[in-house]
């Protein structure tokens, strides 16, 4: 079983949708959870990370973390075609390892 | 945020041929950097932490002989891909965490995409 599951899509919005990315963990003992985005042929970039259960708020993004399910959600609200990435969602068990999940590709169309 | 700085960026080498990536944290100090390595359509897969001023730690499959690690500063980390071939070709990606920031973070250089002819 993988460490983190995440659904690869692709996922295709309308601009302005609001939009729900996911993922699950296998082991409670993770305690960092990040959403990195990744455009085209570059290296990712961090957007939100958090270490508690409930949820984190920056601008139209939202990270939510529910502990006890083993997932994690990334919102984003009036979603933008600058927006189109891979999103990778990231976990952390201890100071030295992150656990990527396999991308969700995004397309917001305009 | 912080800047890491890989380079090169693309990088074209013939079969048996070695090929050295740097990654360098720019603004801030690093005694850790990760080595991933990414296949299309596929995450991140964390080949080897790097320890400043120590042996890198390699992740089960990777072969140290063959990709070889020196973590000589607190600013720079280096990845050779020795011998290379074609099953080499792949995007590989550097990230370094701030000593003296939040533990949780860490910062991506930009990638360097190989390609074994």
């Amino acid at each position: 079983q993988k460490e983190v599951e995440q659904d690869p899509g692709p996922l295709s919005v309308p601009e302005g949708a609001i939009v729900s990315l996911n993922c699950t963990y296998s082991n409670s003992a993770f305690q960092y959870f990040m959403w990195y985005r990744q455009y085209s042929r570059k290296g990712p970039e961090l957007l939100m990370y958090t270490y508690s259960s409930g949820n984190k708020e920056d601008g139209r993004f939202t990270a939510q973390v529910d502990k006890s399910s083993k997932y994690i959600s990334l919102f984003i609200r009036d979603s933008q075609p600058s927006d189109s990435a891979t999103y990778l969602c990231a976990i952390q068990k201890n100071f030295n390892k992150f656990y990527f999940g396999s991308g969700t590709k995004l397309n917001v169309k305009p | 945020g912080a800047v890491v700085s890989q380079h090169p960026s693309r990088v074209i080498c013939k079969s048996g041929t070695s090929v050295k990536i740097e990654c360098r944290s720019l603004d801030f100090q690093a005694t850790t950097m990760f080595w991933y390595r990414q296949f299309p359509k596929q995450s991140l897969m964390l080949m080897a932490t790097s320890n400043e001023g120590s042996k890198a730690t390699y992740e089960q499959g990777v072969e140290k002989d063959k990709f070889l690690i020196n973590h000589a500063s607190l600013t720079l980390s280096t990845l050779t891909v020795t011998s290379a071939h074609p099953e080499d070709s792949s995007f590989y990606i550097c990230s370094a965490r701030d000593s003296g920031g939040s533990q949780t973070e860490a910062f991506f250089g930009q990638g360097t995409r190989l390609t074994v002819v």
